[in-house]
């Protein structure tokens, strides 16, 4: 099946840099990543998605990146601020195997 | 936009009990939902998919009699926690996409943290 792999596993930045999160993946088939927010005590939310006919999908402050050649994609999150900190999780191919999470700290 | 609501959010019982666990799309149409189980800090972990008039499918590993899944119609599924013990304590988390193939999002209701004493 599907193997998804996720780093990195905590990322504490300060408030204004950027964070990326990386995901790879082993389908080759695979043609859609999203990427989903975590909140405490609360359920997944999608934040932003690309499928495989694009290479870049930008979204205000959030940007996913896919290479397809190297089976990976990342996302990208400029001028960070405290409410962006979460657990970001990505997702594989299917939608059914989520990588392991990454817990993103924004200092202020 | 598309959403997903779960009930109840929390739920204390005692062991040997059982719990059930609504997971409803508002407003679309799923003939499939998926049933996840989150532990502190870790990832979340398919225990089913729920097929609209069908049986539902399990993951490798999850018992299908201690965790009974009911899709009866296109807008609810049900997980039910049969003869609760502590280590079934978890948050569940429910989700769906729109009908409309494997590349539409997938929504997820907002959990149920279930503690069995």
């Amino acid at each position: 099946g599907e193997n998804v792999e996720q780093h990195p596993s905590t990322l504490s930045v300060q408030e204004g840099d950027s964070a990326v999160i990386k995901c790879t993946y082993s389908d080759s088939a695979s043609n859609y990543f999203p990427w989903y927010k975590q909140e405490l005590g609360k359920g997944p939310q999608l934040i932003i998605d690309i499928r495989s006919n694009v290479g870049e999908k930008k979204d205000q402050r959030i940007a996913v990146t896919l290479n397809k050649t190297a089976k990976h994609f990342s996302l990208h999150i400029t001028e960070t601020q405290p409410e962006d900190s979460a657990v970001y999780f990505c997702a594989g191919a299917d939608k059914l195997v989520f990588g392991a999470g990454t817990i993103l700290r924004v200092k202020s | 936009g598309a959403v997903v609501s779960q009930h109840p959010s929390r739920v204390i019982c005692k062991s040997g009990t059982s719990v059930k666990i609504e997971c409803r799309s508002l407003d679309f149409q799923a003939t499939t939902m998926f049933w996840y189980r989150q532990f502190p800090k870790k990832s979340l972990m398919l225990m089913a998919t729920s097929n609209e008039g069908s049986k539902a499918t399990y993951e490798q590993g999850v018992e299908k009699d201690k965790f009974l899944i009911n899709h009866a119609s296109l807008t609810l599924s049900t997980l039910t926690v049969t003869s609760a013990h502590p280590e079934d304590s978890s948050f569940y988390i429910c989700s769906a996409s729109p009908p409309d193939g494997l590349n539409s999002p997938l929504h997820f209701g907002n959990g149920t943290r279930l503690t069995v004493t």
